[in-house]
């Protein structure tokens, strides 16, 4: 079965550091993969998402993505971090390559500091 | 182009009693897609409706039911409502085509007491 999973439950960083999220999954083809965020008290708004072709994904608000097949992985990456990306960051995959029916990671939740 | 919108935002109910949400879809939009999310469980798949047939269901019990009209908007329903149906419930919406991004409304967030 599809799954996907996030090891930080939450990170911390400062404002200005660089930022990585992982996220791996499992899943026996190659996959439809996405990345939202998710700030308090709001839905899910979609930063980036991988279907095929090039593996560095770029996304909205300066983010970014790597694809790589030989470690089933998707990690989040962003050069340098703003206060107001605090937030909660989920990783999704399209169960059976439907990106109508997405299984999500657990998330993980950022907190920035000045 | 207005968003994807839920009513109502903010619903509180008794266990036992049963409970509609409803989510309109982006104009243009035919597939609605509804997810529970849960301090416990996280976000989980409930059901997809496209062309006002359930196209994908998750693993939920009967008292989790759907449907969707010919305007494409949506309604959910839980029956006989227990404390673990507390829970935000996010509805998104996408053009039911392969290969396409699913936009999500901000949620009804339902307390069962």
């Amino acid at each position: 079965a599809q799954s996907v999973t996030q090891p930080d439950i939450h990170i911390t960083v400062s404002e200005g550091a660089s930022l990585e999220l992982r996220c791996n999954y499992s899943y026996g083809a190659t996959p439809y993969l996405f990345w939202y965020v998710q700030s308090p008290g709001q839905g899910l708004q979609l930063l980036l998402k991988y279907f095929s072709g090039d593996t560095l994904v770029q996304g909205i608000k300066g983010f970014e993505a790597e694809f790589k097949r030989s470690q089933s992985s998707f990690n989040l990456r962003k050069p340098s971090v703003h206060w107001s990306d605090a937030a909660e960051y989920f990783c999704a995959v399209g169960a059976l390559r439907n990106t109508d029916k997405l299984i999500f990671g657990t998330g993980t939740r950022l907190q920035v500091f000045p | 182009k207005a968003g994807v919108t839920q009513t109502p935002r903010y619903l509180i109910k008794t266990r036992g009693q049963q409970v509609t949400l409803s989510c309109s879809p982006i104009s243009g939009h035919r597939s609605v897609s509804w997810y529970q999310q849960t301090p416990g469980q996280g976000l989980q798949f409930l059901f997809e409706y496209f062309s006002e047939t359930q196209r994908n269901k998750g693993n939920f019990p009967g008292r989790f039911s759907g449907r969707q009209f010919s305007n494409s908007r949506s309604e959910m329903n839980v029956s006989t409502l227990e404390l673990g149906d507390s829970a935000l419930y996010l509805c998104a919406s996408s053009l039911g085509d392969t290969n396409n991004e699913q936009f999500f409304g901000p949620g009804t967030r339902l307390t069962v007491l």
